[in-house]
């Protein structure tokens, strides 16, 4: 069936790297655009990346730009993120999810079950 | 806060019809499709809505939802106590290259 599965999150001192991996199965991977989502504990969703289906474009929130890279081995159907320099302020759960195939932006159609990042000393 | 402004709370009575709003700007939802989201605690969300009112396959057509300008909205009808989550509206933003999401909106079934 259609799945993402994040890996990678963990507990990580400031200042610290993390990369995140989503795996694609039962779809054609190299057909969708693909983001990161989080989720701090209790509060809502914030876009973190966007990147292409061809991986030619590519989009970071303001609040990571700089300090993470969104990237993808259509190949292999995987999705990574590449965090650097982390902060306390990046703790959070972190979704990987498909742009829906010919939807607009922002339509999210699929979901992984998420990976908790921790940032703390 | 978040770009897309929503009441952070709703509440109805099953049977009931319930709407929760979504307000942007024309760099969002002025100029770009809403899709709304459901989220069960401890759950990743689900797509709902998307281009303003499409619901994908699946999605019982007791939701709908519709934009005006810059706010768009999201009703339930014939309303459930499984319908009792957290709802984001989100878009892209062109002033800011990315999905925006709204705070969202807890929806209490009494």
């Amino acid at each position: 069936q259609v799945q993402l599965v994040e890996s990678g999150g963990g507990l990580v001192k400031p200042g610290g790297s993390l990369r995140l991996s989503c795996a694609a199965s039962g779809f054609t991977f190299s057909d969708n655009n693909m983001n990161w989502i989080r989720q701090a504990p209790g509060k809502g969703l914030e876009w973190v990346s966007y990147i292409s289906s061809t991986g030619t474009t590519i989009y970071h929130a303001d609040s990571v730009k700089g300090r993470f890279t969104i990237s993808r081995d259509n190949a292999k159907k995987s999705l990574i993120l590449q965090m650097n320099s982390l902060r306390a302020d990046d703790t959070a759960v972190y979704y990987c999810a498909r742009g829906g195939y010919q939807l607009p932006r922002g339509a999210f159609d699929i979901w992984g079950q998420g990976t908790m990042v921790t940032v703390s000393s | 806060q978040s770009v897309l402004t929503q009441p952070p709370s709703a509440s109805g009575t099953p049977g009931q019809r319930v709407t929760m709003s979504c307000s942007g700007s024309s760099s969002n939802i002025g100029s770009y499709s809403v899709n709304w989201f459901q989220q069960f605690p401890g759950t990743a969300p689900k797509l709902l809505i998307h281009s303003n009112s499409q619901r994908p396959s699946g999605i019982p057509d007791r939701f709908s939802a519709s934009t005006s300008g810059t706010s768009a909205s999201l009703a339930i009808s014939g309303l459930q106590s499984e319908d009792e989550s957290d709802y984001y509206c989100a878009a892209w933003d062109d002033s800011l290259n990315g999905v925006v999401f709204g705070g969202g909106t807890k929806l209490t079934v009494l």
